[in-house]
């Protein structure tokens, strides 16, 4: 069936740094991918998302691109801040019921000041 | 303000003592759907609704129960819960069942402990 894979956290990065989160999917067909992040005691939130190859998401410096070819959809962000502490989701949904969401296990990641 | 609200937000139970877990949405969505969080394993669909009387089982729904009587509500039920429902659960609604997509609202969560 669908899966999502997500490198394992924590990460934990200096105010200012690079950061990029890899994940990989498997599915049949073409599904929509996300990433979701989750602040500490809140739900999730979307973060950004891409419906189609080579549609980039984008949305508060983060970004990703759907790589078919690499079944990959890495977040990446320039500089990270300390707001950007928070568990971060890659989450596909499947083309045949396109409101079920598969969720990788999550990224908890940490800004040091 | 459109949201996605759960009731109650912390709960520590016995087993075996049923309960529920309310969920509404303000938004008029016709798709909602019950997920429990654990360490490691992301978040798991436990039941969804593709709209009011159609409920259908997700990926881990055993020992759990739901209902969708009206469009806005759908509770979660535990007739008897056991120590290994202790989760963090999640409500979410999303616009419609078709169309990809779709981006999917939560609820702020509801953690359960169960003795």
């Amino acid at each position: 069936g669908d899966s999502v894979t997500q490198m394992e956290g924590p990460v934990t990065l200096s105010e200012e740094a690079f950061l990029t989160i890899n994940c990989t999917y498997t599915a049949t067909g073409y599904p929509s991918l996300f990433w979701y992040v989750q602040y500490p005691g809140e739900g999730l939130q979307l973060l950004l998302k891409a419906t189609k190859a080579d549609d980039k998401g984008s949305n508060k410096g983060f970004e990703a691109t759907y790589r078919k070819e690499t079944t990959s959809f890495h977040l990446e962000k320039g500089s990270v801040q300390v707001s950007d502490s928070a568990v971060y989701f890659c989450a596909l949904s499947d083309h045949s019921s396109a409101s079920k969401i598969i969720f990788g296990s999550g990224t908890r990641l940490s800004i040091r000041p | 303000e459109a949201q996605v609200t759960q009731n109650p937000r912390y709960l520590i139970t016995v087993t075996g003592k049923k309960l529920t877990v309310t969920c509404s949405q303000n938004m008029n969505h016709e798709y909602m759907s019950w997920y429990r969080q654990d360490p490691g394993l992301g978040l798991r669909q436990i039941y969804y609704s593709m709209n009011v009387e159609v409920t259908d089982k997700g990926d881990v729904p055993e020992g759990y129960k739901v209902s969708r009587k009206e469009k806005r509500n759908f509770p979660l039920i535990l007739e008897s819960p056991s120590p290994n429902q202790t989760s963090l659960y999640f409500c979410a609604s999303t616009p419609s069942s078709s169309g990809q997509g779709k981006t999917q609202y939560f609820g702020p969560g509801t953690r359960l402990l169960v003795l």
